[in-house]
């Protein structure tokens, strides 16, 4: 098992772009959520969903939307890149509780 | 609402001395804590969780409803436990597992 694998895992992005972070897990959890880690921030809840076809705003989601039109597919996009968006994403699946990683894209904007 | 402080952003300890990490969260109900940890270049695992009430690496954690309290501790440090420890809890609401984490403590363990 591959576990959580996130795609890519560094980025530079111009302000105004947009871009896809992709997360795919094959361990069919229904759970699956974005973080993003921030130095002196720790991990910050994006967006997050239940299921398929069920999304929920979490802490931070202003600049970001999701989709999860499958079980194992949890896209992250970023519509119009601010520098404020600057940070290393993190997703995740959870299953009993338990939350399993995947190892993180760096994005930088400039 | 939901918030987990952990108050040290930096934990210096030489090898074999104690290491306590602070935990303390607000919640109305009944929460689910965990302790994250983060090794160098590694991604985010579970340590451990206050249902399973193990022992981890050495590490162990006991939640005080009292004093809203999910401290780490162990008795004898490891240049290995270096590492970034947050501390997580879950409220079970409608948002499912959502995990609300601390900010982080930096274990540094010296030789």
């Amino acid at each position: 098992n591959a576990g959580v694998t996130q795609t890519p895992k560094f980025q530079v992005l111009k302000t105004g772009q947009s871009m896809t972070l992709q997360c795919a897990q094959d361990m069919n959890h229904e759970y699956m959520s974005w973080y993003r880690q921030d130095p002196g921030m720790g991990l910050r809840l994006i967006h997050y969903s239940v299921g398929a076809g069920i999304t929920d705003q979490g802490e931070v989601p202003n600049g970001y939307n999701v989709s999860r039109s499958t079980t194992e597919d949890f896209p992250l996009r970023l519509l119009s890149a601010a520098p404020s968006q600057t940070s290393v994403y993190f997703c995740a699946s959870s299953y009993d509780g338990e939350a399993f990683f995947g190892q993180g894209t760096r994005l930088t904007v400039v | 609402a939901q918030r987990v402080t952990q108050p040290e952003k930096l934990l210096s300890v030489f090898k074999g001395a104690p290491v306590e990490l602070k935990c303390n969260y607000s919640y109305s109900g009944s929460p689910e804590l965990f302790w994250y940890v983060q090794y160098s270049r590694q991604r985010l695992q579970l340590l451990l969780r206050h249902i399973s009430r193990e022992s981890i690496k050495g590490f162990t954690a006991d939640l005080n409803k009292g004093e809203t309290s999910f401290h780490l501790k162990k008795p004898f440090a490891q240049e290995e436990d270096s590492a970034m420890y947050y501390c997580a809890l879950s409220g079970h609401s409608n948002s499912g597992y959502a995990l609300n984490f601390g900010k982080g403590t930096s274990l540094l363990v010296t030789p």
